[in-house]
């Protein structure tokens, strides 16, 4: 079965850094590009970040860009989510997200159950 | 970036009206669309890829249509279980953008 399992979100104030993971298992996770998609409070869905199965291509939003820094460790089955320089627009439930391939966005056939960042003073 | 214009953002239907939402993008994107459905409180569903397919394990009440700019979701007979939002999402380029999202009320 597979499970997604997102941890490391919390309350940080502005400017602060957090650093999410995002622990799977139940399929072979080097195979699978990953990423991450985010939810501001009652709004829609924002599309953050995804990586490849073999780490070698990271793409992010613009929203995000130069602050935020996915990764995988996929000898731990492991995602990150290295977020800086926050703000009150970043706060969100965080979730992860599996692709069906590892080389395919945007195919999100799996979900972790997310973790709240909330950015305040 | 390819913006979606998803419609109507709210819609109420009776147990087993037929249901349409509509997923227009900003520029030609072939038929890289696909949707989900998300509860409140849940992560979101997979449940059509590329504008037609349907995700296995979804009840075959649920289908897509659509190529190049203009995209559709359609719910037949559609049940209370389906009270949900649903969003639209681009994967043709960088960035990945979803729709604003439609939430389905059944009365």
């Amino acid at each position: 079965e597979v499970q997604l399992l997102e941890s490391g979100g919390g309350l940080v104030q502005p400017g602060g850094s957090l650093r999410l993971s995002c622990a799977a298992s139940g399929f072979f996770f080097s195979n699978y590009a990953m990423s991450w998609v985010r939810q501001a409070p009652g709004k829609g869905l924002e599309w953050v970040s995804s990586i490849n199965g073999d780490t070698i291509n990271t793409y992010y939003a613009d929203s995000v860009k130069g602050r935020f820094t996915i990764s995988r460790d996929n000898s731990k089955n492991t995602l990150y989510l290295q977020m800086n320089s926050l703000s009150a627009e970043d706060t969100a439930i965080y979730y992860c997200a599996k692709d069906q391939s590892g080389y395919s966005f945007g195919y999100f056939d799996y979900w972790g159950q997310g973790t709240l960042v909330t950015v305040s003073s | 970036e390819t913006t979606l214009a998803q419609s109507p953002a709210f819609m109420s239907a009776t147990p087993g009206d037929k249901v349409t939402i509509s997923c227009k993008a900003s520029q030609d994107i072939d038929d890289d669309v696909n949707w989900y459905q998300q509860k409140p409180g849940e992560a979101p569903i997979f449940i059509i890829q590329e504008a037609t397919t349907l995700v296995p394990g979804i009840p075959p009440r649920f289908s897509g249509s659509g190529y190049g700019t203009d995209f559709t979701l359609t719910i037949n007979d559609i049940e209370s279980e389906d009270a949900a939002y649903y969003f639209c999402l681009q994967h043709d380029n960088f960035p990945l953008t979803f729709g604003g999202g439609t939430k389905v009320e059944i009365k």
